[in-house]
């Protein structure tokens, strides 16, 4: 498809694991953008990619999270020690513009639901 | 700081009526750019509209318009005939022109009625 892709669609795990989560931007696109979004709020931004380096991972709640895109495509969000308090879907988007341009359109995934046990 | 609120949690009305969601933006920024996102039940959001801060002509889009305000810092967005297949969660967005992240509102939950 030509859509933004995310696996898996759904995650459960238990306390205290380890969760790798995948995003799939759609082809051509360099920015990609991380979001959370917990029951009944909207999503809240995590971290920013522009090519293969954030550029802002201001929203990251703590150093349990952490985030790669080594090849400037396909970016995975880990996740150590999980908490119950981790459990929300994890959203991907990503953006065409070349320098991420602020206002440029995000165009987001399906998301990733996680409960953590 | 930036802030989006959309102060109508939920709203049901009957198929066919129109309906106008609210959104308030607070930014220190002059250039800005504001957006709404809609929801459904399966989950993923979709794009609707992106507006910049210096172009305040409303905007319809079939049974789609928005109506941006400055002076009120009001981004709202009304859908005339509405149909049962608008209902779904609606986010108003705002990007600071310093900024890549979008934020977000809560959210306003629109049920539409047989």
């Amino acid at each position: 498809g030509a859509g933004v892709s995310q696996t898996p669609s759904n995650k459960v795990t238990e306390k205290g694991k380890y969760v790798e989560l995948r995003c799939d931007p759609i082809s051509g696109h360099t920015a990609l953008y991380w979001y959370r979004q917990s029951l009944g709020q909207g999503p809240e931004f995590l971290i920013y990619f522009q090519g293969t380096g954030a550029a802002d991972d201001s929203g990251l709640p703590n150093d349990r999270f952490f985030a790669v895109r080594p090849e400037g495509s396909v970016s995975t969000l880990k996740i150590q020690r999980t908490e119950r308090g981790d459990s929300a879907v994890y959203l991907c988007a990503s953006s065409p513009l070349g320098k991420g341009l602020a206002g440029d359109t995000q165009y987001f995934g399906p998301g990733t639901r996680l409960t953590v046990l | 700081a930036q802030k989006v609120t959309q102060a109508q949690t939920e709203i049901s009305v009957v198929e066919k009526e129109d309906v106008t969601l609210d959104c308030v933006y607070e930014t220190r920024d002059t250039t800005y750019y504001l957006f709404w996102y809609k929801q459904p039940p399966s989950g993923e959001l979709v794009f609707l509209i992106r507006r910049n801060s210096f172009d305040e002509q409303n905007e319809i889009s079939g049974r789609y318009s928005w109506n941006f305000q400055k002076s009120t810092s009001s981004f709202n967005f009304t859908i005339t005939a509405s149909q049962v297949v608008d209902s779904a969660v609606y986010f108003c967005a705002l990007s600071e022109d310093r900024d890549d992240k979008i934020i977000f509102g809560k959210g306003t939950r629109l049920h539409i009625l047989p």
